[in-house]
């Protein structure tokens, strides 16, 4: 069964900590993508990769971190000094930049 | 720097009602176009897209999207919406490659469709 898998569904952070977002591929996409989802907002880019140890940043970046150390795989790291991170956060992939992307299920992370 | 608009934030139709939601971008150069759907509780998925060819493009469940080139737009059409439409719909253009070709959203526009 081919998609992208995100986990958990649901996340609770205290304030402080850092907190890690899974996002795993198997559709052997190249490009990956993590996006921010805030009501009446749309979707923001918060990071981006074409290709395995590589990632740039999108337009939200500040307080959070990524790795992209296997083409399956894009973790997301919300820091403490992400100002405001409770939000619904999308994961994405395809096969190259540009290309039509696909979305995950989703994690929606509450600072308590 | 791209941007998308959506004209409508929230739109309140009855079934078998017509739709049209407006997409408006701004980058003058070679874009590529989508809409997405969100269902309550479920995956964003790919409504329709548009790459090249054919400025009407179909999609699933009955949609279509129109691509004007001199207007900048890609608006959503469907003649006679359903209950089952209600969701929330983003248009979305992609960045050139240099820029990683993420997608820039626009804000959605709420569909609720009263039965």
């Amino acid at each position: 069964d081919g998609g992208i898998t995100q986990s958990p569904k649901y996340l609770f952070r205290k304030e402080g900590q850092n907190v890690t977002l899974s996002c795993e591929q198997n559709l052997n996409h190249d490009a990956m993508y993590w996006y921010r989802q805030d009501p009446g907002q749309g979707l923001r880019l918060i990071y981006y990769s074409q290709i395995v140890n590589d990632f740039q940043k999108g337009d939200i970046a500040e307080g959070y971190s990524v790795s992209r150390e296997k083409k399956e795989s894009f973790p997301l790291t919300v820091t403490s000094a992400q100002k405001n991170p409770t939000a619904f956060y999308l994961c994405a992939s395809s096969l190259a930049a540009t290309d039509t992307q696909y979305f995950g299920p989703g994690t929606r992370l509450t600072v308590l | 720097a791209q941007s998308v608009s959506q004209h409508n934030h929230h739109v309140i139709l009855s079934e078998a009602a017509s739709l049209e939601l407006g997409c408006n971008y701004s980058y003058g150069g070679t874009v590529n176009l989508f809409w997405y759907v969100q269902y309550p509780g479920q995956h964003l998925q790919l409504l329709l897209k548009y790459f090249s060819g054919d400025p009407l493009v179909k999609g699933i469940k009955g949609f279509e999207a129109e691509f004007i080139k001199s207007k900048f737009s890609f608006n959503l059409r469907k003649p006679s919406v359903q209950w089952s439409d209600t969701a929330e719909y983003f248009c979305a253009v992609n960045a050139p490659y240099n820029q990683g070709g993420k997608l820039i959203f626009g804000q959605g526009t709420e569909l609720s469709v009263k039965p």
